[in-house]
């Protein structure tokens, strides 16, 4: 079985510092790691991925995450955060035709 | 481009009423799916499918039925719909059906079931 898990339900963060949000991956096999974010009302939109080479993968608006076998984690993050990046963040690994996701982690950035 | 476009966007049930969530997507994606998001638990998948005439089970199938006779189109129908079923539902879509491939979502559908 696959899985992931997102241990903050909620990260805020002041505009202009880093953000990061954790994600750490259950599966057998090769890790097909994905981040997708979710402003409210709408659906889920696809921000980046990992597949295989490079362990720093980047992706839209500025975001990359970081791929580590040994901690087996993929956690997103972004050198300067914006107030328009508050928003609902989720992990997914997929496997066996099905993504999986995590609980999602809140993000808030204030100005 | 349209996408993926789900109908509709809200809808009121009351329990044990039927009612299908359409889904419906131009980009000639082989590969789609239907989830449910519930508050701290994130998505779960219900169905997929991987090809116009092939479905299959995933997390939370339990009162829910689909079928896909065409490429676009990938129906959700709830049989007897009960208040464990309020839920906003949102379907994607892939180019394949592999593991690799990112999904585009639709906007959701937002149902209550009193």
């Amino acid at each position: 079985a696959q899985s992931v898990a997102q241990p903050e339900d909620q990260v805020n963060v002041a505009e202009g510092n880093p953000l990061t949000v954790k994600c750490t991956y259950s599966v057998s096999g090769n890790p097909y790691l994905f981040w997708y974010v979710q402003y409210p009302n709408r659906g889920l939109q696809f921000l980046l991925k990992y597949i295989t080479g490079d362990n720093l993968v980047k992706g839209s608006y500025g975001f990359e995450a970081e791929f580590n076998k040994s901690q087996t984690s993929f956690h997103l993050k972004k050198p300067s955060a914006l107030v328009s990046d508050s928003a609902l963040y989720f992990c997914a690994v997929s496997g066996d035709y099905k993504l999986s996701f995590g609980a999602g982690t809140t993000v808030t950035v204030r100005a | 481009n349209a996408g993926v476009t789900q109908t509709p966007k809200f809808q009121v049930l009351k329990t044990g009423q039927s009612m299908t969530l359409q889904c419906a997507q131009d980009m000639n994606h082989e590969y789609m799916s239907w989830y449910r998001q519930d508050p701290g638990m994130g998505l779960r998948l219900i169905h997929y499918s991987v090809g116009a005439g092939i479905t299959d089970q995933g997390e939370v199938p339990n009162g829910y039925n689909v079928s896909r006779s065409t490429t676009e189109d990938f129906p959700l129908r709830l049989l007897s719909a009960a208040p464990s079923q309020t839920s906003v539902y949102f379907c994607a879509s892939k180019s394949q059906g592999t593991n690799t491939g990112e999904l585009f979502f639709g906007e959701g559908s937002r149902l209550t079931v009193l």
